[in-house]
């Protein structure tokens, strides 16, 4: 089946630890994004890239990272300089830019809870 | 700032009422797109509609119904003969040119909790 999907669908870190949040896509889509989600917050971008070995800062950037090697995978690492990283994060991808006209799919997220 | 305002952060209705979930945005762009998504309580965002600044026809989708406004700069969506299946929280967001490659500026939701 074709989509996005992320793992894993929950995940419990340690203060300190890095930890790696999966993406993968089959559509052929040229750009994906990160998103966090804290209750009351609505949805703020992490990370995007619109093309492979290229990605830039969202609005809340500091304490991630990203790599983007394969068109088809985007993984977001949540580093311990994330202070508060316990949030629902969701992956999502589109054909080139929403603006182009094209609509921006989401995974089912992954939930990352700091113990 | 935000960029889009959903001012009801909740909405109870009973099961048949109709119910309209507003949605103000702001930008300074001539071409804009604005979208719809839904989220049930299993977290997956599901994409409603997409709508470009160009284009301010009113959309209906069997029971879904679009109202898009340049003049108040708003794009709510209503909900006719609600059913329980429709609770969730409702997301409207902006994309533009000037803002992060197209990524979605999303507000902050409204919760509709429908009742049998």
């Amino acid at each position: 089946d074709g989509g996005i999907t992320q793992s894993p669908k929950y995940l419990f870190r340690k203060e300190g630890q890095n930890v790696t949040l999966s993406c993968e896509q089959n559509l052929n889509h040229d750009a994906m994004y990160w998103y966090r989600q804290d209750p009351g917050q609505g949805l703020r971008l992490i990370y995007y890239s619109q093309i492979v070995n290229d990605f830039q800062k969202g609005d809340i950037a500091e304490g991630y990272s990203v790599s983007r090697e394969k068109k088809e995978s985007f993984p977001l690492t949540v580093t311990s300089a994330q202070k508060n990283p316990t949030a629902f994060y969701l992956c999502a991808s589109s054909m080139v830019g929403a603006g182009s006209g094209n609509t921006i799919y989401f995974g089912e997220g992954s939930w990352l809870t700091v113990v | 700032a935000q960029k889009v305002t959903q001012a009801q952060t909740e909405i109870s209705v009973v099961e048949k009422e109709d119910v309209t979930l507003d949605c103000v945005y702001e930008t300074r762009d001539t071409t804009y797109y604005l979208f719809w998504y839904k989220q049930p309580p299993s977290g997956e965002l599901v994409f409603l509609i997409r709508r470009n600044s160009f284009d301010e026809q009113n959309e209906i989708s069997g029971r879904y119904s679009w109202n898009f406004q340049k003049s108040t700069s708003s794009f709510n969506f209503t909900i006719t003969a609600s059913q329980v299946v429709d609770s969730a929280v409702y997301f409207c967001a902006l994309s533009e040119i000037s803002n992060s490659g197209y990524a979605l500026n999303f507000g902050k939701g409204t919760s509709l909790l429908v009742t049998p």
